[in-house]
């Protein structure tokens, strides 16, 4: 099935700094979903985008629906031990299928 | 508990036998999804339900996947003869809306490993 490419793959951050990351696809989306999975649980929703250009916060997070609508970013403001986690995004088309992508594992020391 | 639930947690299978992997979605929600998660990998679409009806069955890899919901609601995720390729976690996820919007709510996934 169709990927989307995450970057960093990885990251390991101090307590309190921003994080960005991204993700990028060849196809376009109608909508660009961004998810946090801890071990062993399944992934958690954290913002929806639904429309190219958007740009939505859930507290410390901020997430864009990008203009070309093959990519959209996620920033984590002033990170906290909590965050620690992997992060997906996700695209819809049209139908019932969402593709995720490949992950940015998230480590932050406190 | 009002979350999704799947059971088992973990299976230990032996190539070529059977399993089935249950799934509870929350009370009354319309859809219903199945990912495969192999390790290090993001999930992977693999069919789904809206009530019993199974609308997409598109993403299941083989003839050896079967998936059913025959009243609505628990759902079933069966995969005959087991092979080492098979070894992933599985989600189940469920929404309320009868279209695959974005709140769709995962279970914490079966772990499955085929020796």
């Amino acid at each position: 099935g169709q990927q989307l490419n995450q970057s960093p793959q990885s990251m390991f951050i101090q307590e309190g700094e921003d994080v960005s990351m991204n993700c990028t696809s060849s196809s376009i989306f109608n909508t660009w979903l961004w998810y946090k999975q801890d071990p062993g649980e399944g992934p958690v929703l954290l913002i929806a985008l639904y429309k190219a250009g958007e740009l939505t916060s859930n507290g410390r997070l901020t997430a864009q629906f990008g203009i070309t609508r093959k990519d959209s970013f996620l920033n984590i403001s002033a990170s906290i031990p909590s965050d620690v986690g992997i992060y997906f995004c996700a695209g819809q088309w049209t139908g019932n299928q969402f593709y995720f992508g490949t992950g940015t594992s998230l480590t932050v020391i406190p | 508990g009002a979350g999704v639930s799947q059971s088992p947690r973990y299976k230990v299978a032996k190539r070529g036998q059977d399993v089935a992997l249950r799934c509870d979605p929350i009370s009354g929600h319309v859809s219903l999804f199945w990912y495969q998660q192999a390790l290090g990998q993001g999930p992977e679409f693999l069919t789904y339900f809206q009530n019993e009806a199974q609308l997409d069955k598109s993403g299941l890899p083989s003839d050896r996947f079967f998936a059913e919901r025959p009243e609505g609601s628990v759902s079933t995720l069966k995969i005959q003869r087991t092979q080492q390729e098979d070894s992933a976690v599985y989600l189940c996820a469920s929404s309320s809306t009868r279209l695959a919007g974005p709140t769709q709510y995962f279970g914490p996934g079966t772990r499955l490993l085929v020796l």
